[in-house]
């Protein structure tokens, strides 16, 4: 599992607060991703990072922003949440080299009333 | 895991039968392919992958297989057990570090 966590695992938070998830790996993997899954859409790639502070957008980045200040931590922070980004949110790693599997985290479940 | 939904694609198997998941792709410059098991509450977990100069690969009781042709993917899985009960995913790579990932089907075991 490339020794991936997220926290928190579960956050419920009202429209218009700001939330940070947190994805923190231990295997010195490269590239970190982090996706959302929803009913009837399956995982859609919300914004990637391939390497300490180079990150890019994915297909569903409005509203997102993410940091990556060390390799092992990858930040996805909500400005202004919304009922829309009500979601689980899945973070991933790649190493980059070897293999091109992505390894996944457990995920969040995030609820905004 | 359990956010995928309700409204997918459904596949019941007797337990010790073997069980085939398909999955059609779209882009014909794919060149990775990778299947995922998601369990209820918890991450996709890796199955097994294939490249596109490959037609078949085989794991532990499952094989993967690519028909290039016509666009398709499936995931084969013998003698299903109940820990196989899971939605199972395809996904694939065209070019970059970036994966487009299907829908799902839910595997269901019936004792």
């Amino acid at each position: 599992d490339a020794g991936i966590t997220q926290s928190p695992r579960h956050k419920v938070t009202e429209t218009g607060t700001p939330v940070t998830l947190r994805c923190h790996q231990t295997e010195n993997h490269r590239y970190m991703y982090w996706y959302r899954q929803d009913p009837g859409h399956g995982l859609r790639l919300i914004h990637y990072s391939y390497g300490v502070k180079d990150t890019d957008k994915g297909e569903v980045s409005d509203g997102y922003s993410v940091s990556r200040s060390k390799t092992e931590d990858f930040l996805l922070t909500l400005e202004s949440a919304t009922s829309s980004q009500t979601s689980v949110y899945f973070c991933a790693a790649h190493p980059g080299t070897a293999t091109d599997t992505q390894y996944f985290g457990p995920g969040t479940r995030l609820t905004v009333l | 895991g359990e956010s995928v939904g309700l409204h997918l694609p459904t596949l019941s198997v007797q337990e010790g039968d073997n069980s085939i998941i398909n999955c059609a792709y779209s882009n014909s410059a794919s060149d990775y392919f990778i299947w995922y098991k998601q369990e209820s509450g918890k991450g996709p977990q890796f199955i097994i992958d294939i490249r596109s100069n490959m037609d078949k690969r085989q794991g532990q009781r499952v094989t993967v297989l690519l028909n290039k042709t016509v666009k398709h993917l499936s995931l084969q899985i013998a003698a299903t057990q109940p820990g196989d009960s899971a939605v199972y995913f395809c996904a694939e790579r065209a070019g970059g570090e970036k994966l487009t990932f299907g829908t799902g089907t839910r595997l269901t075991i019936i004792p």
